[in-house]
């Protein structure tokens, strides 16, 4: 089975400082990969996925990005922190292109901007 | 576009109490797939069930049951002698043709004991 490691698990950054939330899979291999925010009020917004290495789809334009270096590595970064940046950073794991496959997901990374 | 409706913010039941989450959706495929996950304090996302849409069977899981009726774009969710443990919030979602979940906004469920 596959598990998913998120870190760091809580972050505290300032308005305009940049940010680096890290995942990694294990248990799988060509994993498609999602990275959701969740913010206060617990809706569940998709922002980046990734089908393999160097391919992001964005779904909402914003001041953050997204890289897939390896296989298993999800990387989301912002240059700049807004304050509405701030939320709860879910990465999530599935396999193939069917809309019936389960995704597995990690522990999360709370980012507070103050 | 696809949408999920779960117009129920926020519940408290007390221990050994029947609750039942509402979820209903829109779409415009004619095949999709329905999820419910549960979300506990730790934060992590853990998978409860998966129905497509050609199977309107109602599914029970011990203490967990979900009627699904196409008629009425609903899936609820009824989990039976609720426990403490049970305390979470819940979300229901929706992955059509477009093949990206849809979540709805969650119901937070607290059981009291």
């Amino acid at each position: 089975s596959q598990t998913i490691h998120q870190w760091p698990a809580t972050l505290v950054q300032p308005v305009g400082s940049p940010l680096s939330l890290e995942c990694t899979v294990e248990g799988t291999s060509n994993p498609n990969l999602y990275w959701y925010r969740q913010a206060a009020g617990r809706g569940l917004q998709l922002l980046f996925y990734s089908v393999g290495i160097g391919q992001i789809s964005s779904e909402v334009p914003q001041n953050l990005s997204a890289s897939r270096p390896q296989d298993r590595q999800f990387i989301l970064s912002s240059k700049k922190l807004l304050l509405s940046d701030s939320g709860f950073y879910l990465c999530a794991s599935g396999q193939g292109n069917s809309g019936a496959n389960v995704l597995t997901f990690g522990a999360g990374s709370r980012l507070t901007v103050l | 576009a696809q949408k999920v409706t779960q117009a129920q913010t926020e519940i408290s039941v007390v221990e050994k109490e029947d609750v039942t989450l509402d979820c209903v959706y829109e779409t415009r495929d004619t095949t999709y797939y329905l999820f419910w996950y549960k979300q506990p304090p730790s934060g992590e996302l853990v998978f409860l069930i998966r129905r497509n849409s050609f199977d309107e069977q109602n599914e029970i899981s011990g203490r967990y049951s979900w009627n699904f009726q196409k008629s009425t774009s609903s899936f609820n969710f009824t989990i039976t002698a609720s426990q403490v443990v049970d305390s979470a919030v819940y979300f229901c979602a929706l992955c059509g043709s477009a093949r990206q979940l849809t979540f709805g906004s969650g119901t937070q469920l607290t059981v009291l004991p």
